[in-house]
Order: C-alpha cells, then sequence, then structure tokens
C-alpha cells in the first residue's frame, strides 16, 4: 500500500478565510485526487490533480473555489477558498500507484467552518 | 443521472454471524467495482474488488458477488468481528476516478 500523509488532519477556520490542505505520498504514483465527504454523507470527487498542469474538476466544482497544486508525483495541495460554514467537510487525498489499480486514500482533513 | 447506491442505510449484526452488505448501480456500461470500509476517523480502506467478466470474487472473510443482469453488487462477510463495525461503501471504478455509493454502518453486537 502506500502511506498518504495529509496535513492538516483538522482545523476550525473562520469564514472567508482559506485553507490549504497539503498531501504527501511516499513513492511516486501516476493519479492524485481530491474528494470531499460532508458530514454523514459519502465522498464525492473534486477533482484530478495533474502534475505540471491545471487539475481537472468535476462538475460542480472550481478552480476559484478548490484551486489545486501537483508540481511533482509526490505532492499535492487542496485550497478551499473563502470559507462558509458549508465547507465544513472531510476533504481526502487518494492516490493511484504506478503500475498499480488500487486506490488508497489518506486519513482526510476534517474542516469545521464557523 | 446514473449513480451508484446502497439499499440500507444501516446494518445490526450479532458478533460471529455473516453479514451481507448491497449495492444497486444504474450505469449499464460499468465494469470495475470496489468495495471499502471507513473507521471512525479516517479515510476509506480498500477491501475488494470485482471486474465485470467475474460474478464472485473471494478475499479473506469477504466475498463480492457482482450481478449484472440486475445491476446489484453485495459484500458478505463472514463470521462478523467486532473490528468489522464500520461504514461500507461500494464504488464504481472509471478510469480511476470513484463514484461512491451512500454507505451502509455496520454495527456488531456483542
Amino acid at each position: 500500500s502506500a502511506v498518504i500523509s495529509q496535513k492538516p488532519s483538522r482545523d476550525i477556520c473562520q469564514r472567508g478565510t482559506s485553507l490549504t490542505i497539503q498531501c504527501q505520498v511516499d513513492s511516486q504514483v501516476t493519479m492524485m485526487f481530491w474528494y470531499r465527504q460532508q458530514p454523514g454523507q459519502s465522498l464525492t470527487l473534486i477533482a484530478t490533480a495533474n502534475q505540471g498542469s491545471e487539475a481537472t474538476y468535476e462538475s460542480g466544482f472550481v478552480i476559484d473555489k478548490f484551486p489545486i497544486s501537483r508540481p511533482n508525483l509526490t505532492f499535492s495541495t487542496l485550497t478551499v477558498s473563502n470559507m462558509s460554514p458549508e465547507d465544513s467537510s472531510i476533504y481526502l487525498c487518494s492516490v493511484v500507484r504506478q503500475g498499480g489499480t488500487e486506490a488508497f486514500f489518506g486519513q482526510g482533513t476534517r474542516l469545521t467552518v464557523v | 443521472g446514473e449513480s451508484v447506491g446502497l439499499h440500507l442505510p444501516t446494518l445490526s449484526v450479532q458478533e460471529g454471524d455473516n453479514s451481507i452488505i448491497n449495492c444497486a448501480y444504474s450505469n449499464s456500461a460499468s465494469d470495475y467495482f470496489i468495495w471499502y470500509k471507513q473507521e471512525s476517523g479516517k479515510g476509506p480502506q480498500f477491501i475488494i474488488d470485482i471486474r465485470s467478466n467475474m460474478d464472485k470474487r473471494q478475499g479473506q472473510r469477504v466475498t463480492v458477488l457482482l450481478n449484472k443482469t440486475v445491476k446489484h453488487l453485495s459484500l458478505q462477510i463472514a463470521a462478523t468481528q467486532p473490528g468489522d463495525s464500520a461504514v461500507y461503501f461500494c464504488a464504481e471504478n472509471n478510469d480511476y476516478k470513484l463514484s461512491f455509493g451512500a454507505g451502509t454502518t455496520v454495527t456488531v453486537r456483542a
């Protein structure tokens, strides 16, 4: 399996501010994704983090709200911008290793916006 | 739109009994499905997967069944243990992008 480290593990933020979440993987991976899990709900794909280029966003998610970076094969960031209480969720990084098919998840970042 | 979903939101099972968790999907073109287990405060953990060219796959204490005719997926857990208490999700894998069902919370009674 891949070892995925997400930082921070949790945070409480004021509305109107932004939070950047980091995802670091212990080995090179081909694909990196960001998911959102709203309280008591399932996971929804936000975007695919593409190395060296703009992320590919799913319907309902836009770059201005969720800018994503992926400068290399093992690291990505997700920023939640201009936060509102509705952004309170768990944000999870997911990766697929080179040569693999299985998607591994980080432990998630639990965000509360007040 | 097409989606992956689960039949029941909760399942209570006696320790030692077998558990069956169901999932219905609507996209007939789907060819790869995965079951995940999510414990409190953790990310989803891969349990088992199955491709559409199979109707059954077994792992350690788990079996996944796929019925393409009725677009139904199930996860069977044998001899359920307290450590099996978690939320279980089925997911449809399309080019590594996962579409998750709603989740079933499994509670194991001692």
